[in-house]
């Protein structure tokens, strides 16, 4: 089935450690997203990649890093930078503008970090 | 960049007709107006888009204004599995970032 997969569902990890949630699509996307998400609160943008091997900042970077080697993959890394990491991750991804015509963004089912 | 506007939350009677709205007075020509829907502890998913026309789907109806400086995500007869938080974004050659507001909580009362 084509889908955007994150995992684990569920992540534990001690303070100061860094930690790397995995995001995986094969949709054939050339963007790609990574959200935070806090108890009652909106989707907050930490990054997104356009195409592989480019990737740029959204509103919460501070803390986060990606990388983005395979179009298929974009794993997010929770750094020991990151003061408040506990919260639900979510990745996405969609046809980039200028590829064809506007089309919906595919989620997973979020990654639940956390941090003790 | 172009931003939505939406209230934070909204009650509905199951069966009845839901009328969600969305505020966005900077959307450019390009932009489109997209809705996600997202029920507790899942991720988002895609509920409708449009651009200028009034739109249909098995899910939902989006009303789009004349000027598209807003738009009404329109659930025909709301069950109580459509009680979730409903976000609506533009889409275009200025937003691929695709950035979401807080959305509105619509509950649904039995």
């Amino acid at each position: 089935d084509g889908g955007i997969t994150q995992s684990p569902k569920y992540l534990f990890r001690k303070e100061g450690q860094n930690v790397t949630l995995s995001c995986e699509q094969n949709l054939n996307h050339d963007a790609m997203y990574w959200y935070r998400q806090d108890p009652g609160q909106g989707l907050r943008l930490i990054y997104y990649s356009q195409i592989v091997n480019d990737f740029q900042k959204g509103d919460i970077a501070e803390g986060y890093s990606v990388s983005r080697e395979k179009k298929e993959s974009f794993p997010l890394t929770v750094t020991s930078a990151q003061k408040n990491p506990t919260a639900f991750y979510l990745c996405a991804s969609s046809i980039a503008w200028g590829q064809g015509r506007n089309t919906e963004a595919f989620f997973g089912q979020g990654t639940r970090l956390t941090v003790v | 960049d172009a931003k939505t506007t939406q209230p934070n939350s909204m009650e509905s009677n199951e069966e009845e007709p839901v009328h969600l709205p969305c505020n966005h007075s900077t959307i450019s020509g390009t932009d489109y107006i997209h809705w996600y829907r997202q029920l507790p502890s899942q991720g988002p998913e895609y509920v409708i888009h449009g651009l200028t026309s009034n739109v249909n789907n098995r899910m939902a109806s989006l009303a789009i204004a004349e000027d598209r400086k807003s738009s009404t995500l329109i659930l025909h007869r709301a069950t109580l599995r459509d009680a979730a938080v409903y976000y609506c974004i533009l889409r275009g050659y200025n937003n691929n970032d695709m950035r979401f507001g807080a959305g509105t909580r619509l509950t649904v009362k039995p």
